[in-house]
């Protein structure tokens, strides 16, 4: 399953309502994750099961969708929060993410 | 706490070998299955490799198959990664990180070793 993120990279201020897609090649339930990575980091689950918020992670983050379509948004933008977003389909082998959204600061 | 720390990373000629480790602490590593997922420099994540929580089963992308083999040693809480053939393309850091179940999502991932295959 080839996952499509857009847009690749966004610039956007501090208290700006951020919104990243990513787009299947083929449908299934809500088997998607989300991550932020930060550089020379590891990635951090964000988002599993396509809405369920990973512990510790804040609530301005959600995910929504099902089928081809999910979204992360990030209902107002903290500068903790510039990174690059990864989602990654879990529901058939082999595992794959999208290409990455990079968050910059505008 | 939870933590995966991978090492064995270097750098190597094309067509070597090199085997990478990832060492489990702070939680039961045979309850989990364990994977590798790569980064080439500057670029996103790929998915490697899967072992099992009971080491019965794997699944490699096909970019790999073949020239490397997941393997664990549970008394040592390490899953290995012996890579064999190694190209150019398979510089990355690789990372290992687990998941609760086969069809999963990564809640824990290592720091990551860095492979390098040059020259």
């Amino acid at each position: 399953i080839q996952l499509t993120q857009s847009p690749s990279s966004l610039s956007a201020s501090v208290g700006d309502r951020v919104t990243i897609t990513c787009r299947a090649s083929q449908g299934f339930s809500t088997a998607l994750a989300w991550y932020q990575q930060k550089p020379g980091k590891a990635p951090k689950l964000l988002i599993y099961d396509a809405s369920t918020l990973e512990s510790g992670v804040p609530s301005r983050f959600s995910g929504s969708g099902s089928g081809t379509d999910f979204t992360l948004t990030i209902s107002s933008l903290q500068p903790e929060d510039f990174a690059t977003y990864y989602c990654q389909q879990f529901n058939s082998y082999p595992l794959t993410f999208g290409g990455g959204t990079k968050v910059e600061i505008k | 706490q939870v933590q995966l720390v991978e090492s064995g990373g270097g750098v190597v000629q094309p067509g070597r070998s090199l085997r990478l480790s990832c060492a489990a602490s702070g939680f039961i590593f045979s309850g989990f299955s364990i994977h590798w997922v790569r980064q080439a420099p500057g670029k996103g994540l790929e998915w490697v490799a899967i072992l099992s929580h009971d080491g019965t089963y794997n699944y490699y992308v096909d970019s790999v198959k073949g020239r490397f083999t997941i393997s664990t040693d549970n008394s040592k809480n390490t899953l290995y990664l012996q890579m064999k053939s190694l190209r150019a393309e398979d510089t990355a850091v690789y990372h290992c990180a687990r998941s609760s179940s086969w069809f999963g999502y990564f809640d824990s991932w290592g720091q990551g070793t860095l492979v390098t295959v040059s020259s």
